[in-house]
């Protein structure tokens, strides 16, 4: 079984601060590496996707890839009350199905 | 978006009920999923299809079975529900292809089984 491991916190950040989340993969192998956003209640909305090495930015985030160490980060700039959410980290499988594997998520909140 | 949506939205049933959740989604994506996602535990693959004709187990699919209907339909059935199935339930649906990577969701069914 392919494993996603977050922190599940919660990560308590002040307004303005940088976010940072953190997330570790078991199939040194994988390609595809996505960051969703859910709020309380609501469904998954994907934020961010990266496939090769290093920074990838979009707005207010970056997400960073490192497949040696095999982790993927998400940065989040200039954190905003409305950024207090649960982010998963998903991981797509390599082999067979190619299916998504979740992270058990990491809860965010900004603190105005 | 995919513009994927479910019925119903909300659902409190019965030890030992039957119950269908459905799902449809308008972008004509090949490949739909069910999961289930309970406090702590993230998202869990319950069934998913790639087409019609293809229907796989996911990661949890003991007490549940699907349909799929029709391209655009993806239906999950609870035989005899019992109260470890109370969740929240997400369809998922994806294109083929390295260019339709992502999967989309939809709003979500809470499912209380008492």
């Amino acid at each position: 079984q392919k494993e996603v491991e977050q922190n599940s916190g919660p990560l308590s950040v002040p307004e303005g601060a940088i976010a940072s989340l953190n997330c570790t993969y078991s199939d040194r192998g994988s390609q595809s590496f996505f960051w969703y956003r859910q709020y309380s209640g609501k469904s998954p909305e994907l934020i961010m996707s990266i496939y090769s090495n290093g920074d990838k930015e979009d707005g207010r985030f970056t997400a960073q890839l490192n497949k040696a160490s095999q982790y993927v980060s998400l940065l989040i700039r200039d954190s905003q009350p409305s950024d207090s959410a649960t982010y998963l980290c998903a991981v797509r499988e390599i082999q067979g199905a190619q299916k998504l594997v979740f992270g058990q998520g990491t809860r965010l909140t900004i603190n105005p | 978006d995919a513009d994927v949506t479910q019925t119903p939205r909300n659902r409190i049933t019965k030890t030992g009920k039957r119950i269908m959740l459905e799902c449809s989604q308008t972008k004509g994506h090949d490949r739909m999923y069910w999961y289930r996602q309970d406090p702590g535990l993230g998202l869990r693959l319950i069934y998913y299809s790639f087409d019609v004709k293809d229907i796989n187990k996911g990661e949890i699919s003991d007490g549940y079975s699907v349909s799929r209907q029709a391209q655009a339909k993806f239906s999950l059935s609870l035989e005899s529900a019992i109260p470890n199935q109370t969740a929240l339930y997400f369809c998922a649906a994806q294109g083929s292809g390295s260019s339709t990577d992502t999967q989309y969701f939809g709003p979500g069914t809470r499912l209380t089984v008492l």
